[in-house]
């Protein structure tokens, strides 16, 4: 399974835009580029994910990097809610959506 | 739309007793996961459920877990005989199709401690 690698810990002021790194060196052509985040004490909640495309959606947007061995998790505004640990994850699309977790970031928001 | 409903929230059980867990996923959701997210971790998973049948269960330590999910639609997970390393916080996610390409969807989670 490819692998990511992503900063320990990341701080923001609140209202600021975070852009969260991911480098995922060994990634192949069929894999897509996936964002979880988990807020303390509930489930893991799902952000976005993309293929080759940046994509937006209502929560933030994935800029892909054009070899596609990195991207970034932009939240345009950063709000208190958004402490919380952010992982970004590889699967293989031809597999079983298999989510492997790894450390994450844990992002802080300052008011 | 309702979410993944799972129960019990919390559990304390000691070692060599048995724990069973329930899952209900997103209504209309095939792909039914089992992950185990001991504290500190980012969340394993142990089994997965295409339908009624398993589709990936290499994780599932299965001298002593086992899931099932008979009707294709909710699941239970139950260890026997618990140890204190399963200590943990059990989620249940749900997809609408196996495929990578589709975002999974996660409950609150039961968290057991085993003393």
């Amino acid at each position: 399974d490819a692998k990511t690698t992503q900063p320990n810990s990341m701080e923001s002021n609140e209202e600021e835009p975070v852009h969260l790194p991911c480098n995922h060196s060994t990634i192949s052509g069929t894999d897509y580029i996936h964002w979880y985040r988990q807020l303390p004490s509930q489930g893991p909640e799902y952000v976005i994910h993309g293929l080759t495309s940046n994509v937006n959606n209502r929560m933030a947007s994935l800029a892909i990097a054009e070899d596609r061995k990195s991207s970034t998790l932009i939240l345009h505004r950063a709000t208190l809610r958004d402490a919380a640990v952010y992982y970004c994850i590889l699967t293989f699309s031809g597999g079983y959506n298999k989510l492997i977790f790894g450390a994450g970031t844990r992002l802080a928001v300052h008011p | 739309e309702a979410g993944v409903a799972q129960s019990p929230r919390y559990k304390i059980i000691e070692k060599r007793q048995s724990v069973a867990f329930w899952c209900n996923p997103i209504s209309g959701h095939a792909t039914l996961y089992w992950y185990q997210q001991i504290l500190g971790q980012g969340p394993k998973l142990l089994i997965q459920f295409q339908n009624n049948g398993v589709v990936d269960d290499s994780q599932l330590p299965k001298d002593r877990f086992s899931a099932e999910r008979l009707k294709g639609v909710d699941s239970t997970l139950k260890i026997q005989p618990a140890k204190l390393e399963d200590s943990a916080v059990y989620l249940c996610a749900s997809s609408l199709g196996w495929d990578s390409s589709y975002e999974q969807y996660f409950g609150p989670g039961t968290r057991l401690t085993v003393t």
